[in-house]
């Protein structure tokens, strides 16, 4: 079984810390994926990452920067967090095959708050 | 521009009562897939179904049977016999063939009660 750790479960920070969510998988997959969840919008990509050291921007970066030094771990970066960034976060991993589309695997989430 | 829509926000319902969850998709591309989440209260996002825009046949599961339609482009999630176990929100996704980003829902919470 695919496993996908989130470092905390919850976290609280306070405006213009620098704060780093951490995210490993076990089973060498290639992409890693970084989401938040908001009520009322869903699941929506931040940053994505298809292989070592390489990134892109998903639909809402700002605000935000990523790190893939070694494939299991992908970290999230928050610059300078500010209060509109308290939000679910959730990473995910998948295995890149020809024509793509697996299933993403899901860690348990990072509920983050920012005083 | 894809969009994946799910107008039910909440449903309630009581215990062994059948209920369905409505997905409605766009995209103008021929070859995508949907895909099916359950993310109980842990949180954890949990993969139950994908089916590729060439399949339209439909799918059950146990209690959980999928019903893709091509021409209403939707692609709707029933549960039979509704559990309290089976209390989370759900989320239907797209993706476009040969890429890995998903789309998703908002998703819809569902509360069985006992």
């Amino acid at each position: 079984d695919v496993k996908v750790t989130q470092s905390s479960r919850y976290l609280v920070k306070r405006t213009g810390e620098k704060v780093f969510l951490e995210c490993v998988q076990d089973m060498d997959h290639e992409n890693m994926f970084w989401y938040r969840q908001d009520p009322g919008l869903g699941l929506r990509l931040i940053y994505f990452s298809y292989d070592v050291k390489m990134k892109e921007k998903g639909d809402i970066p700002e605000g935000y920067s990523v790190s893939r030094e070694k494939k299991e771990r992908f970290s999230l970066i928050l610059e300078s967090a500010s209060t509109n960034q308290t939000s679910m976060y959730l990473c995910a991993s998948l295995t890149r095959v020809t024509g793509g589309n697996q299933p993403q695997h899901f860690g348990d989430g990072t509920r983050l708050s920012i005083l | 521009a894809q969009k994946v829509t799910q107008a039910q926000t909440e449903i309630s319902v009581v215990e062994k009562e059948d209920v369905t969850l409505d997905c409605v998709y766009e995209t103008r591309d021929t070859t995508y897939y949907l895909f099916w989440y359950k993310q109980p209260p842990s949180g954890e996002l949990v993969f139950l179904i994908r089916r590729n825009s060439f399949d339209e046949q439909n799918e059950i599961s146990g209690r959980y049977s999928w019903n893709f339609q091509k021409s209403t482009s939707s692609f709707n999630f029933t549960i039979t016999a509704s559990q309290v176990v089976d209390s989370a929100v759900y989320f239907c996704a797209l993706s476009l063939y040969n890429t890995d980003k998903l789309i998703f829902g908002t998703g819809t919470r569902l509360q069985v009660f006992p």
